[in-house]
């Protein structure tokens, strides 16, 4: 049973657009959403984060968009740029000091 | 060091040996996880401890996986007997309680 899942698997960007990716969630329990960006050879590094009291969360070019009773959140990118080139994950966890579940990726490339 | 360090980053072995993979996380980080994260795949899940003590290991695929952290710092992942199946790279993160996960840049393993 996947807790998260993520779309699209893969997605091309032309530079300055936007890029959308979504996330569907099952657990009702869950409280904390973020979003992991991975470039090649690295380990996931937390790109933005939000919790269910808020439904958008904005830091720089990047949104999260949150929809509570869709059990839905999306990761925007304003502006798009080839730097921006990575795998992106979705992920959830419950309050407290439960391990995050993962969505199984999108990967993202800025094409000039 | 800085960051959460994972050795060895590359690991080889035939079908039927036992492993070990080390992490060593952020000073202070409470927490520590272990993922498993196949190719194109998002991390999932295998272990957690606060200091010492695991407090999940639900995800630990069967008995031949163990992990421990004896003094609450350094922990140790070990596979024994393993399969071809065991390959993989495996990602350890840590934490302050609740916090941010910072992510090594993993162990690959694989059997032959």
């Amino acid at each position: 049973q996947q807790q998260v899942k993520q779309s699209p698997q893969s997605l091309i960007v032309q530079k300055g657009g936007i890029s959308i990716i979504n996330c569907a969630y099952e657990n009702t329990a869950f409280d904390y959403f973020p979003w992991y960006q991975q470039f090649p050879g690295k380990g996931p590094a937390l790109l933005i984060a939000i919790r269910p009291d808020v439904s958008e969360k904005k830091e720089g070019r990047f949104t999260i968009s949150f929809n509570k009773s869709a059990k839905q959140f999306s990761l925007h990118i304003m502006d798009s740029q080839p730097g921006d080139s990575a795998t992106y994950f979705c992920a959830a966890a419950s309050s407290g000091n439960t391990p995050l579940v993962f969505g199984k990726g999108t990967r993202l490339s800025v094409i000039a | 060091g800085a960051g959460v360090s994972q050795s060895p980053r590359y690991k080889v072995t035939k079908r039927g040996q036992d492993v070990a993979l080390r992490c060593d996380p952020i000073s202070g980080h409470v927490s520590l996880y272990w993922y498993r994260q196949a190719l194109g795949q998002g991390p999932e899940f295998l272990t957690y401890f606060n200091y010492e003590a695991q407090q999940d290991k639900s995800g630990l695929p069967n008995d031949r996986f163990s992990a421990e952290r004896p003094e609450g710092s350094i922990s140790t992942l070990t596979i024994q007997r393993t399969e071809q199946r065991d390959s993989a790279m495996y990602r350890c993160a840590s934490s302050f309680v609740g916090g941010e996960l910072f992510f090594g840049e993993g162990s690959r393993l694989t059997v032959l």
